[in-house]
């Protein structure tokens, strides 16, 4: 299942300096994005959504871009600190309210001091 | 802050046997879900369960497994035969769309090692 692709497995980015995590989507019915956080034997944390019908969504250090003409998405995290490290899950769910969440593979975000 | 809490954090089973992997969901939520990672896998759907019966399945999701919401708190997730191939990581999921819509919260998870 491809519908969401993180295409970057790792990132690594100096503390303080901004973090962009990228993310595309093929299915055209998607119209809720989500990010999660993952740290070792925790389960996935819900960070930051967005719907189809906005383009930014913005919450604390923590924005998250939509373009839908290019099925893409971005999370930016500004200024990285170093608790940011952690995978990070692009996700995406469509049409009825208890739809299921099609996530991508992740990426490892290291924040090296 | 509430949670979703899973138990056992981790469940070693003979092959063939029937094993029950239990969660609670954040109490007002109305949406319960499950999902698995296997080992260096995407996180996959399992099911969606709502109003006491099931909303979706994957097609993982077959014969051997089946889902309960036995009173008002607990929710489970039954394998009748386990199968080598289903050591995985199961996350428990819940949400109350009513209010933000989709946004799941995840329990720790079980990690289920068939043997």
């Amino acid at each position: 299942d491809q519908q969401v692709k993180q295409n970057s497995p790792s990132l690594s980015v100096q503390e303080g300096r901004i973090s962009i995590l990228n993310c595309d989507y093929t299915n055209s019915m998607f119209d809720y994005f989500l990010w999660y956080k993952k740290y070792p034997a925790e389960g996935p944390t819900f960070l930051i959504s967005i719907s189809s019908i906005k383009d930014k969504n913005e919450d604390g250090r923590f924005t998250v871009f939509l373009n839908k003409s290019a099925k893409h998405l971005s999370l930016h995290i500004v200024p990285s600190q170093p608790g940011d490290s952690a995978v990070y899950f692009c996700a995406a769910s469509g049409g009825s309210s208890a739809s299921k969440i099609i996530f991508g593979s992740g990426t490892r975000l290291s924040i090296r001091p | 802050e509430p949670e979703v809490t899973q138990t056992p954090s981790h469940q070693v089973t003979q092959m063939g046997q029937e094993v029950i992997l239990r969660c609670v969901p954040i109490s007002n939520h109305l949406y319960f879900y499950w999902y698995r990672q296997i080992l260096g896998q995407k996180v996959e759907f399992l099911v969606s369960f709502y109003n006491n019966e099931i909303s979706e399945k994957s097609e993982i999701f077959d014969d051997q497994f089946s889902v309960e919401r036995p009173d008002g708190s607990n929710f489970t997730l039954k394998i009748r035969s386990t199968k080598l191939e289903d050591s995985a990581m199961y996350f428990c999921a819940s949400s109350d769309s009513r209010r933000t819509k989709n946004i799941q919260y995840f329990g720790a998870g079980t990690r289920l090692s068939v043997l």
